[in-house]
């Protein structure tokens, strides 16, 4: 079977530009997770949802940042506008059922100049 | 604020020889755990997991160890080989009476293995 599907793999901009990341979780998974991993403050969850709902956004930095999952098999993460402080590689994740493992996509490196 | 592992040690061993990876916890409602390996350019991957009502799980070639007393996780990987290599994370979901998915990890910890 397929992992968690992200894309780009990597992606450079230029300071105030959209940048839209995606997702493809497993298939039959329920719940689908956005991370970002940085040197300084590690992997930290944005936000996740249930059934296609947005259930905690607590993680998400600020309005700049949105999150959408239109199906239960696409996801998108955008941030507009882009800010160099936002560069960092960003991890989507999957599982079947409630507190159970979560499956990690191979993630977007994301640098903004 | 609640944390998993304040510090990324470095472990370095060599090869064949035993591992033990550690992991501090703070938050004593959390009652589920997992262990990632997470390689150079890759995302996360699950390696071992295990519940509050345990104390031992193994896998193949891994042992994860719970003592909820000292709010303590390890992770013992056998007979090390150079593929172990990576970055090493625990992570745990609070309890929380069951209303969350949030995944709180810890900082990791880089596994170097000597030919």
């Amino acid at each position: 079977d397929a992992g968690v599907i992200q894309s780009p793999r990597h992606e450079v901009t230029e300071m105030g530009q959209e940048v839209t990341l995606r997702c493809k979780p497993i298939s039959g998974h329920d719940y689908l997770f956005w991370y970002r991993q940085t040197m300084m403050r590690g992997l930290e969850l944005l936000i996740y949802f249930n059934n296609n709902v947005p259930i905690d956004d607590s993680g998400m930095p600020e309005d700049r940042f949105s999150a959408k999952m239109p199906n239960a098999s696409f996801s998108t993460l955008k941030i507009q506008p882009s800010e160099p402080r936002d560069s960092a590689v960003y991890f989507c994740a999957s599982t079947r059922r409630t507190r159970e493992t979560q499956y990690f996509g191979p993630g977007t490196r994301l640098l903004v100049l | 604020g609640e944390s998993v592992g304040l510090h990324l040690p470095t472990l370095s061993v060599q090869e064949g020889d035993n591992s033990i990876i550690n992991c501090a916890y703070s938050n004593s409602a959390s009652d589920y755990f997992i262990w990632y390996k997470q390689e150079s350019g890759k995302g996360p991957q699950f390696i071992i997991d295990i519940r509050s009502n345990m104390d031992k799980r193994q896998g193949q070639r891994v042992t994860v160890l719970l003592n909820k007393t000292v709010k303590h996780l390890s992770l013992q990987i056998a007979a090390t080989q150079p593929g172990d290599s990576a970055v090493y994370f625990c992570a745990e979901i609070p309890g929380y009476g069951g209303a969350t998915n949030k995944l709180i990890f810890g900082t990791g910890t880089l596994l170097a293995v000597q030919p």
